[in-house]
């Protein structure tokens, strides 16, 4: 029963350093996404994808690239991480008349 | 575009007491759902309650209850009975209805952080 699992849970890069966050869910939803959440600010949406193979932006893209080559996962990628990506990054994921079900989150800091 | 606001960023409410929490969004939409999102220390999202727009009543679970006003484009969260495990931050959350190969991208609100106190 494990819904939507995220690697890793904590994370410190250094700036300029790259890493990928990876999202694998059970469920078989189509669609998956990647919010990141900063005090004061709820949670805005990255990127998501509608299917494998298909990705779009959400609302604060940039700095970040995605890929879901495979139906149950999501990659997020940072290719060179800033400070400003200091956050804690949600994955998500839904069917289609479902509400979202979410991982545990990962702490990254960027120093 | 949507927005969803939140007014309260911090309330208090006593153990065994009622508490409300205030959640107001704007949308030009006539077919949409509303959540609320429960997130305790542990950092997980839990989905407290979910509302959809085209039904009149409003949806009730055990002690969670809303009071959505469409018109007024409202949608507060009553915690009846509060306990100490309720404290955590709540996130208001806003969905259009789907469409085939339309994700079900959620707007949130900034969030309250609830104290339950003895």
């Amino acid at each position: 029963n494990a819904g939507v699992t995220q690697t890793p849970k904590f994370r410190v890069l250094k700036t300029g350093q790259s890493m990928t966050l990876l999202c694998a869910q059970d469920m078989n939803h189509e669609y998956m996404y990647w919010y990141r959440q900063d005090p004061g600010m709820g949670l805005r949406l990255i990127h998501y994808s509608v299917g494998e193979g298909t990705t779009a932006k959400g609302e604060v893209p940039d700095g970040y690239n995605v890929s879901r080559l495979k139906k149950q996962n999501f990659l997020l990628g940072l290719e060179s991480a800033a400070p400003s990506q200091t956050s804690v990054y949600f994955c998500a994921s839904s069917g289609q008349v479902t509400e979202a079900f979410f991982g545990q989150g990962t702490r990254l800091t960027v120093v | 575009a949507q927005t969803v606001t939140q007014s309260q960023p911090e309330m208090s409410v006593q153990e065994a007491e009622t508490v409300t929490l205030s959640c107001t969004y704007d949308t030009s939409e006539n077919n949409y759902y509303l959540f609320w999102y429960k997130q305790p220390p542990s950092r997980q999202m839990i989905l407290v309650i979910r509302q959809e727009a085209y039904k009149q009543q409003n949806a009730t679970e055990n002690r969670f209850s809303v009071n959505f006003q469409k018109a007024a484009k409202s949608f507060s969260l009553k915690i009846s009975d509060s306990q100490l495990g309720d404290t955590a931050m709540y996130f208001c959350a806003f969905m259009k209805a789907l469409n085939t190969g339309t994700a079900s991208k959620l707007t949130f609100g900034t969030g309250t952080r609830l104290q339950v106190t003895l």
